[in-house]
């Protein structure tokens, strides 16, 4: 199985910072990773996939980046919205995995 | 736009069977580049993705290790939804359960479509 790992577990950041989160697979993936975002009480939602391929009607304010085992989900200029639970998921292989999460609170 | 709705008992009995529907709409469960996953979401395990069923030309179903002795997951084409049946349930099959939508384009493969989820507790 791919292992996912992210850093950091949780973020303290104000409105208008840059934040980055970083995700490590256990291997390879070429494109098959994507970025969910989890509100308390809600399902995740798609934000990117394909490591940098934004989902409709997300905003340009989120953006991705990486390559090989080594990913990255930038939000430049958090907004109040932005403050949720990010994960990172791999489609490279079944089964499926999630990375652990990265809580982004409001400092 | 597509919408998905699981349906379910809330409380199953330690040994029993876990039987959960997700009623799919406004997309076929048949569609051939699509597939259908139930991801379940727990404090102690995190996201963990179960399986997957889809339809090219006929049925297939994909398995976690994980569960894969004790899960079945049936499309039903009449109602247009997918069920899952998870057997001889722990407590450590306490969950909430989503199933969600799983699209395949070119290099890309993800889930776009989420239910809203369903909360199963095993206790007796």
């Amino acid at each position: 199985d791919i292992r996912l790992t992210q850093s950091p577990s949780s973020l303290s950041a104000s409105v208008g910072d840059r934040v980055i989160i970083t995700c490590r697979a256990s291997q390879t993936m070429t494109t098959y990773l994507n970025w969910y975002q989890q509100k308390p009480g809600k399902a995740p939602k798609l934000l990117i996939y394909g490591i940098s391929t934004l989902q409709r009607g997300v905003p340009a304010r989120f953006s991705g980046s990486g390559s090989g085992t080594e990913f990255a989900l930038t939000i430049s200029g958090l907004q109040p919205d932005d403050f949720a639970t990010y994960y990172c998921q791999q489609s490279y292989s079944t089964p499926f995995t999630f990375g652990p999460g990265t809580k982004l609170e409001t400092k | 736009q597509v919408q998905l709705q699981e349906s379910g008992p809330g409380l199953v009995k330690p040994s029993q069977t876990l039987s959960l529907a997700c009623a799919v709409s406004g997309d076929s469960i048949s569609t051939n580049t699509v597939g259908w996953s139930w991801i379940r979401q727990s404090p102690s395990r995190g996201l963990e993705w179960l399986g997957r069923t889809y339809y090219r030309s006929k049925w297939y179903a994909d398995y976690a290790v994980s569960v894969e002795s004790r899960v079945t997951f049936n499309p039903d084409t009449s109602r247009n939804q997918i069920s899952l049946q998870l057997d001889s349930v722990t407590p450590e099959d306490t969950a909430l359960y989503y199933c969600a939508r799983e699209t395949l384009t070119g290099n890309w493969d993800f889930f776009d479509s989420w239910g809203q989820g369903t909360l199963v507790t095993v206790s007796s």
